[in-house]
């Protein structure tokens, strides 16, 4: 089946600091890429929709100049949390769905759990 | 709309069954989606169901009724790894046909 891989799987960094979170697809092209964030016992939000080749379009109040997403290949998106503050700290997971098989079903990253001191 | 509704918490005893009902609004519908999520991992899918009906899957079963917007899963023979969050979801065309998650229910499997 497909594979979404995510990394890193958690990363502690202090206020101010950018982190970057990859997100890979590894037996499928994805021309779309979700990227969701959750808090402790929330559910699932969607930040923003990653394209390949074009800009990233991002849901009501994400701010896009503090979540950047690059997705430069049709296997890769990133996310960087720029001058992250304890705020910030929360679970990001990424998704992909594969369309040329025509599977509807999301298929989700492990996970990076974001820790900001 | 796309709001989704399920119940918050629910607990259940070990061989048990359980149904875990979702009530959804959507102004387009594409399916409806049910995920099983355990702390801090993320989520697996379990079921997508876009004909009204029930769909069986091995001890997970899912029910769709796109008339009224209500969905369930049922879980049969409930064991102790199914202590879990159970999430309904469906795309949202709006966002790319991303999922639209429910807020889930925590699912606790007792002894």
């Amino acid at each position: 089946g497909a594979v979404v891989s995510q990394h890193p799987s958690w990363v502690i960094c202090k206020s101010g600091t950018s982190v970057k979170i990859e997100c890979r697809s590894l037996d499928f092209q994805a021309t779309t890429m979700f990227w969701y964030r959750q808090f402790p016992k929330q559910s699932l939000m969607l930040m923003a929709t990653s394209n390949e080749g074009s800009k990233a379009t991002y849901e009501q109040g994400v701010e896009k100049d503090k979540f950047l997403i690059n997705h430069a290949s049709l296997t890769l998106s990133t996310l960087t949390v720029t001058s992250a503050h304890p705020e910030d700290s929360s679970f990001y997971i990424c998704s992909a769905r594969d369309y040329i098989r025509g599977n509807e079903k999301l298929f989700f990253g492990s996970g990076t759990q974001l820790s900001v001191l | 709309g796309q709001n989704i509704d399920q119940p918050t918490e629910m607990t259940a005893t070990e061989g048990a069954i359980v149904q875990i009902n979702c009530t959804y609004q959507t102004s387009g519908f594409n399916g409806l989606f049910w995920y099983q999520q355990h702390a801090g991992e993320a989520p697996t899918f379990l079921s997508y169901n876009v004909l009204d009906g029930l769909e069986e899957k091995g001890r997970f079963s899912s029910f769709l009724s796109r008339s009224k917007g209500y969905s369930y899963l049922l879980l049969k023979e409930l064991q102790m790894k199914d202590s879990a969050s159970y999430l309904c979801a469906h795309p949202n065309s709006n966002s790319g046909y991303a999922l639209n998650f429910g807020k889930g229910t925590s699912l606790l499997v007792t002894p």
